[in-house]
């Protein structure tokens, strides 16, 4: 089962900034947040990661809560491009056997 | 864009068949990977190998095996398909074994009647 909890949808309007929620309270202290995106009919993309501080790439931010119980990925300017199924998911010590669970459904409203 | 190049994208074949499915990356990566996601998209890690070495061999049935000319290139064969086996099979590379970057490809839809 997943360790992570997050909405099953959120909408968003084009050139917004969203903010995707993710609850990992059972979260170890050696496992990263990973967050990759998926759409239909392609395998998952990379987004991002951390482990306890905040990150940001070309792609997002990630705001991590200071007790890594919560993060919270936060795209910025979306397009329609970023609709895609958002999949938080911890990972430990390389990639073995990850759930990716439900995700968030992003739907980006032009 | 993509870098990691799946073939075909779907396959429906009758139990007790043999399959094969292709692989390539273009990214000049070490280390390759096949997962199984399953229809609660749990990926569940089959192999990997890194510079044609497996590294990683889950508990998976006998009937699978990696095939690998080279690093850019890994393959899976399953000898005789079960009905269990049916799922989408997503191939992945990373630039290092212990890289936490994946690029996955499109993945193949195995259905078995």
């Amino acid at each position: 089962d997943a360790k992570t909890t997050q909405p099953d949808s959120m909408e968003s309007t084009e050139g917004e900034t969203v903010h995707l929620p993710c609850s990992h309270a059972t979260i170890s202290g050696n496992e990263y947040i990973y967050w990759y995106r998926q759409v239909p009919l392609q395998g998952p993309e990379y987004v991002t990661h951390g482990l306890q501080q905040n990150t940001t790439n070309s792609m997002a931010f990630l705001a991590i809560a200071s007790d890594r119980k919560s993060s919270t990925l936060i795209l910025t300017h979306v397009s329609l491009r970023d609709a895609a199924v958002y999949h938080c998911i911890l990972i430990e010590g390389g990639y073995q056997n990850f759930y990716f669970g439900k995700g968030t459904s992003l739907t980006v409203i032009p | 864009e993509t870098a990691v190049f799946q073939t075909p994208n779907y396959h429906v074949t009758q139990v007790g068949n043999e399959v094969s499915f292709n692989c390539k990356q273009t990214l000049g990566h070490d280390t390759m990977y096949w997962y199984k996601q399953d229809s609660k998209k749990l990926l569940k890690i089959m192999f990997s190998y890194n510079n044609k070495q497996l590294i990683v061999n889950e508990t998976v049935p006998r009937r699978f095996s990696p095939q690998s000319s080279d690093k850019a290139h890994l393959n899976l064969r399953i000898k005789s398909v079960e009905p269990e086996d049916s799922a989408v099979y997503l191939c992945a590379s990373s630039l290092q074994v212990s890289n936490e970057r994946l690029f996955f490809g499109h993945g193949t839809k195995l259905s078995v009647l």
